[in-house]
């Protein structure tokens, strides 16, 4: 069964203080993993997609990377603005569009 | 970049009403848009892939009567909710295709007095 599993599930910072968000996945081929950011009320915003181990992107604060089993997000001195809910989505080999999502990490930076 | 648009942005409405939400890819063609629902602090549970000139595929355990989707442009997918009852109520947030990347609409949320 296709799953999607992220840690922890809330994280509070102090602005400055830099952490990682994970995602471990376990899918029957991987077609890209997506991470997005959603604010309360909203719909997901699209942030990056990763399509092989060993895969980098970056973005401003944010950094994602890619392993075969899971996908960091690190952000590098957090501002309070970068406080949402990050998901996480493995895309799946039998369609392309379909995702599956995982519970998300919701993030609070403080000034 | 890629712009997707859902309307409304909440309703509220009684037991028993027919509810329809528009989505919209509004730079892009889309033959495939998806639809989602999302609990509050729960993450997005697909429901149904919608299809442009063709039926909509809907994941197990949702009522294909109870939600009807059509799909009758590259641009537009409509979600009907009928005969909506309280445990309907929910944040529903389509999605539309633009390559290889899902770009969301800003959801839907749907209360059912």
């Amino acid at each position: 069964e296709d799953q999607v599993t992220q840690s922890p599930e809330a994280l509070r910072l102090q602005e400055g203080e830099s952490s990682s968000l994970n995602c471990s996945y376990t899918v029957s081929g991987l077609r890209g993993l997506f991470w997005y950011r959603q604010d309360p009320g909203k719909g997901p915003e699209f942030l990056f997609t990763l399509y092989s181990a060993g895969e980098e992107k970056e973005k401003e604060r944010l950094k994602a990377t890619l392993t075969k089993k899971e996908s960091f997000l690190h952000i590098t001195a957090p501002k309070p603005e970068d406080s949402a809910t990050y998901l996480c989505a493995a895309g799946l080999a039998d369609s392309w569009g379909k995702l599956q999502f995982g519970a998300g990490t919701q993030v609070v930076v403080t000034p | 970049g890629a712009v997707v648009s859902q309307h409304p942005s909440w309703v509220i409405c009684k037991s028993g009403t027919s509810v329809k939400i528009e989505c919209r890819s509004l730079d892009f063609q889309a033959t495939t848009m998806f639809w989602y629902r999302q609990f509050p602090k729960q993450s997005l549970m697909l429901m149904a892939t919608s299809n442009e000139g063709s039926k909509a595929t809907y994941e197990q355990g949702v009522e294909k009567d109870k939600f009807l989707i059509n799909h009758a442009s590259l641009t537009l997918s409509t979600l009907t909710v009928t005969s909506a009852h309280p445990e309907d109520s929910s944040f529903y947030i389509c999605s539309a295709r633009d390559y290889r990347v899902q770009h969301f609409g800003d959801g839907t949320r749907l209360s059912i007095l």
